[in-house]
């Protein structure tokens, strides 16, 4: 079945070590995004790609870093977590844009991580 | 900035039960999606409301959209426990042009018992 991925599910590293989530989709969409979701909260907008376009969240860190090689892989960096990144991850992705039904969000399992 | 308000923020219910999930954003809703999630898992979409008055049904689960209230609701009826999970309400919050970004609502955690 055509889905988003994402690996690891669980994702343990040290305080400072950079870390690489990533995500995977077969829908062939255009549009990928990287939420973080933290304990209890909603999940907040990171960054996205539109194609190659990448668009940042004004209050995004520095911290957080994203690459997207080809249309189907996504990545997100963290190059120094600090314990206050510790959430949950999502992948989401959509075909285009635009505020219609048929540009739903299309979500991955998300990738918990843990910051020791 | 725009901000989604839910209400409740829990929700525990008889299986069988009716029950309505409120959204109510601070600015003008161009469009509000319902989403659901389950415990450490991504999320689901249920549906996409676009024009005031508008209505939509999924199974037993209904969304209305009322853009004067700059509110929607969520009803289910006759409630499961395949109902329990995270109930989250989202909204693209740009004015000017559609950007696909969505900012949600802080979850409506039902739980059904049997």
């Amino acid at each position: 079945d055509a889905m988003v991925i994402q690996n690891p599910r669980y994702q343990v590293t040290q305080f400072g070590k950079p870390v690489t989530l990533s995500c995977s989709q077969t829908l062939n969409h255009n549009v990928m995004y990287w939420y973080q979701q933290k304990s209890s909260q909603a999940p907040k907008l990171l960054f996205h790609y539109y194609d190659k376009d990448f668009n940042n969240e004004a209050d995004t860190p520095d911290n957080f870093q994203s690459r997207r090689p080809n249309t189907s892989f996504c990545f997100l960096d963290i190059r120094s977590p600090g314990l206050g990144d510790a959430a949950m991850y999502l992948c989401a992705t959509s075909r285009g844009a635009w505020r219609r039904p048929e540009d739903e969000q299309f979500f991955g399992p998300g990738t918990r991580l843990t910051v020791l | 900035s725009q901000e989604l308000e839910q209400s409740p923020q829990s929700l525990i219910v008889q299986e069988g039960k009716n029950l309505t999930i409120n959204c109510t954003s601070s600015k003008t809703l161009y469009g509000l999606y319902w989403y659901k999630q389950k415990y450490g898992e991504g999320l689901i979409f249920l549906m996409m409301l676009q024009k005031g008055g508008e209505e939509k049904s999924h199974e037993k689960i209904t969304a209305k959209l009322d853009e004067k209230k700059q509110q929607s609701s969520l009803h289910i009826t006759a409630s499961q426990p395949s109902h329990a999970g995270i109930y989250l309400c989202g909204a693209d919050p740009s004015t000017s042009s559609n950007t696909g970004k969505l900012i949600f609502g802080q979850g409506t955690t039902l739980q059904v018992k049997p």
